[in-house]
């Protein structure tokens, strides 16, 4: 069965530090890696996307890695702000059809100033 | 630009009510989704629109029913309200064949 899975499902985290969220699938075959922040109340907002031939992805603070040989993604965030404060959600796409896309649970950051 | 908005924002119904949930976006999207997004849960598709006219089951279609009204616009309709459909839901437009997809604010709903 196709799937993806979030950990942690909640992080805290100081304003100033780093964290990686992390996020493992079964998908199959595999298109893309899309990472969305989920702000509280809104929609999901896409961060980055990865192919398979892309093992790394940055967009400012975010840095976005995939290991396409062991099914692993990780979003590292860097110098944390309380702007951050959100669900991050992976989304692992089997092909070129939005209508098979699989999404994560998400994981909830919260940063403490 | 709006991006693509929903209507109504907040929405309580008694069970066995029925209501339609609207989305419209300006972004000339060929595809057009709707998701409902459970605590815990990623989201899940009820319904999409890969063109103008057509209209295809998702995941979690039962108990609900949909019309893409023209090209900017795809409502999804709950006929009886069950308290299984207490939910937010997200209707998100994309160009067909690339799964970017842009969501509106969504609609939190709740059936008592």
């Amino acid at each position: 069965k196709n799937q993806v899975e979030q950990s942690p499902q909640s992080l805290i985290i100081l304003e100033g530090k780093n964290c990686t969220l992390q996020c493992n699938y079964t998908v199959s075959p595999f298109s893309n890696l899309r990472w969305y922040k989920q702000d509280t109340g809104r929609g999901p907002v896409s961060l980055t996307i990865m192919t398979f031939s892309e093992n790394t992805k940055s967009n400012g603070r975010y840095t976005a890695t995939l290991d396409a040989d062991t099914k692993q993604s990780s979003l590292h965030i860097t110098a944390s702000q309380l702007s951050d404060s959100a669900s991050y959600i992976c989304v692992v796409s089997p092909g070129s059809s939005a209508s098979k896309i699989i999404f994560g649970s998400g994981t909830r950051l919260s940063i403490r100033p | 630009n709006a991006g693509v908005t929903q209507t109504p924002k907040f929405q309580v119904l008694k069970t066995g009510q029925s209501m339609t949930l609207q989305c419209a976006q300006d972004m000339n999207h060929n595809s057009m989704y709707w998701y409902r997004q459970d605590p815990g849960m990623g989201l899940r598709l009820i319904y999409y629109s890969a063109s103008e006219g057509t209209t295809d089951k998702g995941e979690v279609p039962n108990g609900y029913n949909v019309s893409r009204l023209n090209k900017r616009e795809f409502s999804l309709r709950l006929e009886s309200a069950a308290p299984s459909q207490t939910s937010v839901y997200f209707c998100a437009g994309g160009l067909t064949g690339v799964n970017e997809q842009y969501f509106g604010p969504g609609t939190r709903l709740t059936v008592t």
